[in-house]
């Protein structure tokens, strides 16, 4: 059972480029979260989404920054415009649907954003 | 406003003896929480999670205690193994699938 993919592993933008970031959960997850990690931080959540829904976005930035996860294909986070400051890591997590109780979410490898 | 605390920003054990992690967290309405592990450049990995009915969870040397009353979790390992030498980062949540509030990690060094 092939764990949580994301690619690309690194990322180098000049400022003002798109960047786009992919994730693969785990099979049979229904549940994609994004993360971001900035240096000496803790992971920051960003959004929450199951196919074609959005569910949580409380953590992303109200500007150049989306998200989806189609019906097929992986979950794409999406920033507009890069800056310096979204230079990071981030991160994509699965899990299964769980009704009630605890859970665990399994984290990709990461995306290491780089802006120039 | 940092819902879950991780104070030490680095611990170091000698091989062999008892690793703490600590973690405190502020909002009442958190009832699981989890330990992940993270080596550089890699993804967290998933170690232990605890729900709120328990307050104590083991696996093999691994134990995680929950203290509701104090809000405070910690996390045990024992023997410590130079292999554990990594990010310990604290997570809590909601119950159901909701998003994991991290700590800003302890680095645990293990030293042969």
């Amino acid at each position: 059972n092939a764990g949580v993919m994301q690619n690309p592993r690194h990322l180098v933008r000049r400022r003002g480029q798109e960047a786009r970031l992919r994730c693969s959960p785990m099979k049979g997850h229904s549940h994609v979260y994004w993360y971001r990690q900035l240096p000496e931080e803790g992971l920051k959540f960003m959004v929450y989404l199951q196919k074609e829904n959005i569910i949580d976005e409380s953590g992303m930035p109200k500007e150049r920054f989306s998200a989806e996860f189609p019906k097929e294909g992986p979950s794409i986070l999406r920033i507009q415009q890069v800056v310096r400051g979204d230079s990071a890591a981030y991160f994509c997590a699965s899990s299964p649907r769980v009704k009630g109780g605890g859970y665990e979410q399994y984290f990709g490898p990461g995306t290491r954003l780089t802006v120039t | 406003d940092q819902q879950v605390k991780q104070n030490s920003p680095s611990l170091s054990v000698q091989e062999g003896r008892i690793s703490i992690l600590n973690c405190d967290y502020t909002n009442s309405m958190f009832d699981y929480f989890l330990w992940y592990k993270k080596y550089p450049a890699e993804g967290p990995t998933f170690l232990i999670s605890i729900s709120s009915i328990k307050d104590k969870n083991e696996d093999g040397r691994f134990t995680v205690f929950l203290n509701k009353s104090a809000k405070h979790l910690s996390l045990h390992i024992v023997p410590s193994q130079p292999g554990d030498s990594a990010v310990y980062f604290c997570a809590a949540s909601v119950k159901g699938n909701t998003p994991l509030v991290f700590g800003k990690g302890t680095r645990l060094s293990v030293i042969a």
